[in-house]
Formats: C-alpha cells, structure tokens, sequence
C-alpha cells in the first residue's frame, strides 16, 4: 500500500497565482484533513472531511478551498497565494485511531 | 495559549542516555498521539493512548497516560542517533463520531550526540 501520497513535494509560486496540492489515499480512510506545520506554531488544521461529499473548516481555512469527490482524493486548493501561506503542508487520513501523515509539500510563494 | 504544552522545547543528550519529554494539558484528554517526525518528512506515528494510567513501550521508547488523563510522558531508554527528530503529542478535542479536531504540541527537538 502506498499510504498517503502528496504531490507536489515542492513548489514555488509568485503572489496571486492559484494552484492545487493533491492528496491521495489508498486505505479507505473515510477521514481526511490538511495541516499546514510553522515554526513556533505547530499544526494547524485548514479543513477536513469526513467522507465524500463532506467538507469542514478546521482552524485556518482562510484562502484554502477544499473538495471531496471521492474517498481516495483530497485536494487543497490555493485561489490566489500569499506570502502568509509560504508553509509545509501534510495531508492525513484515518479510519477511527491514528492519523496517517503524507510526506509533506513545502510550498515557497515570493 | 498553546493547548497542549510540550516539554522540553529541544533537547540535547549524549547517546546511551535516557531522557523524557512530556505533554501537558488543562482539560482531559480523550486520545493521546505521539508521532515523530524526522526533520524535513512526514509524521510517523508512534503510540496512542486513551485509558487513564496506560503505558504502552514499543522497542526502546515509553509511553504513558497519567490517571487524570491530562498529562503524558513519552521515555526513551538508552537513546541512539536514529532517536533523533520532533516529538509531536496530539489529542482528540472532540468526541463526537468522525468531527475529529485533533490538537497538538509545538514538538520537543531531539539531537542525540554520537
């Protein structure tokens, strides 16, 4: 099984520009959420889902659009990027216990 | 104010010796997490604990719940090189059916000297 994956791994972006990190999850899990992690800020959750076609803000959703098709897919969607949203952002999933983390996407927005 | 405290921030031990990091909250905690995190990856999760005074031990790491269910400790005997990372504590906030709002600790940093 893969898990978690996340992609893009990397990325940069300019001011205002919109792009989308994609999530994939290949357990079943019907719970999903983003997290975007900062120095001295910890994890912060933007939104989350608890199954397809259910979505709910988390604690920092400002800017971020989410969308749930499918159990496997949880895109994040970034309208228009802010230097404030410059951050390392993991997704996870979970049936009922722990969290599974992807590896992580450090976006950079100049 | 951070809801769950971590302490200590960083950590410096040489290897072979023991240390603890622990995790503190205000309210009852209904699921206690521990994940680690190598530095520039994902999250590894570690243990969960949910009983009031739980000990769960996997390889050479501890972790415990204390009876309150407010505060826990994570061990690691004998440290090694490969224990370094970010130790992250995580707790259900909610327990509501599959409304999950997990809150988390700043993370204690481990550097383990050869």
């Amino acid at each position: 099984n893969a898990g978690v994956t996340q992609t893009p791994k990397f990325q940069v972006l300019k001011t205002g520009q919109s792009m989308t990190l994609q999530c994939a999850q290949d357990m079943n899990h019907e719970y999903m959420s983003w997290y975007r992690q900062d120095p001295g800020m910890g994890l912060r959750l933007i939104h989350y889902s608890v199954g397809a076609g259910i979505t709910d803000q988390g604690e920092v959703p400002n800017g971020y659009n989410v969308s749930r098709s499918t159990t496997e897919d949880f895109p994040l969607r970034l309208l228009s990027a802010a230097p404030s949203q410059t951050s390392v952002y993991f997704c996870a999933s979970a049936l009922t216990g722990e969290l599974f983390f992807g590896e992580g996407s450090r976006l950079t927005v100049l | 104010s951070q809801e769950l405290e971590q302490s200590p921030q960083s950590l410096i031990v040489q290897e072979g010796k023991n240390l603890t990091i622990n995790c503190t909250s205000s309210k009852t905690l209904y699921g206690l997490y521990w994940y680690k995190q190598k530095y520039g990856e994902g999250l590894i999760f570690l243990m969960m604990l949910q009983k009031g005074g739980e000990e769960k031990s996997h390889e050479k790491i501890t972790a415990k719940l204390d009876e309150k269910k407010q505060q826990s400790s994570l061990h690691i005997t004998a440290s090694q090189p490969s224990h370094a990372g970010i130790y992250l504590c995580g707790a259900d906030s909610l327990l509501a059916g599959n409304n999950r709002k997990l809150i988390w600790g700043l993370g204690t940093s481990l550097a383990v000297n050869p």
